[in-house]
């Protein structure tokens, strides 16, 4: 069965101070790893996709990276704007789209 | 404006009855996904389709029936054996072969009174 955890529930940093979220997954025959940012009561806005270990992608202060079992969303030097839940998905090789129960990501001034 | 809409954006049941959530989406997406979100919590799959006249259980699906008679509509019908439907509900659509991202609508919140 797909099985998508990610880590930690929660994160409270100051402006400025880098971290990095994780997002461990087993699947049958991935087919793709999607990010997600996440505000209260809104639906999802889709971040990135990865499709094989080594692929990484970038955009603005975050940055997504890939291995066989496991993905990191890098936030550099972040600003109070990416306070948001953060969501890992994958899909797999029946076209199921499995996410994770997100990392709440709070960035004080 | 290419998208996808949910309506309405909350919604009242009393208990017992049926209630039906409205998707749409114009971007010609083959596959199209339901999903609930309780307070603080990840998505969690009730149903999905890859094609019309076709739909498969998520991990949720009691208490849930969709139907999908066209390509632009997937609508979700919470019946009265979902015995805790106070949640978030969320509809996705992306192209059919699974490796191409979904896109979200904003969401319809349905509460229990």
């Amino acid at each position: 069965e797909d099985q998508v955890t990610q880590s930690p529930e929660a994160l409270r940093l100051q402006e400025g101070e880098s971290s990095s979220l994780n997002c461990s997954y087993t699947v049958s025959g991935l087919r793709g790893l999607f990010w997600y940012r996440q505000d209260p009561g809104k639906g999802p806005e889709f971040l990135f996709t990865l499709y094989s270990a080594g692929e990484e992608k970038e955009k603005e202060r975050l940055k997504a990276t890939l291995t066989k079992k496991e993905s990191f969303l890098h936030i550099t030097a972040p600003k109070p704007e990416d306070s948001a839940t953060y969501l890992c998905a994958v899909s797999d090789s029946w076209g199921k789209l499995q996410f994770g129960a997100g990392t709440q990501v709070v960035v004080t001034p | 404006d290419g998208g996808i809409t949910q309506s309405p954006k909350y919604l009242f049941r009393k208990e017992g009855q049926n209630v039906t959530l409205s998707c749409e989406q114009n971007l010609n997406h083959d596959a199209m996904y339901w999903y609930r979100q309780d307070p603080g919590q990840g998505l969690r799959l009730i149903y999905y389709s890859q094609i019309v006249n076709d739909f498969q259980k998520g991990d949720i699906a009691e208490g849930y029936s969709v139907s999908r008679e066209k390509k632009e509509s997937f609508p979700l019908t919470v019946t009265s054996a979902q015995k805790n439907p106070t949640a978030f509900y969320l509809c996705a659509s992306s192209m059919f072969e699974g490796n191409t991202e979904a896109f979200f609508g904003q969401g319809t919140r349905l509460t229990v009174v």
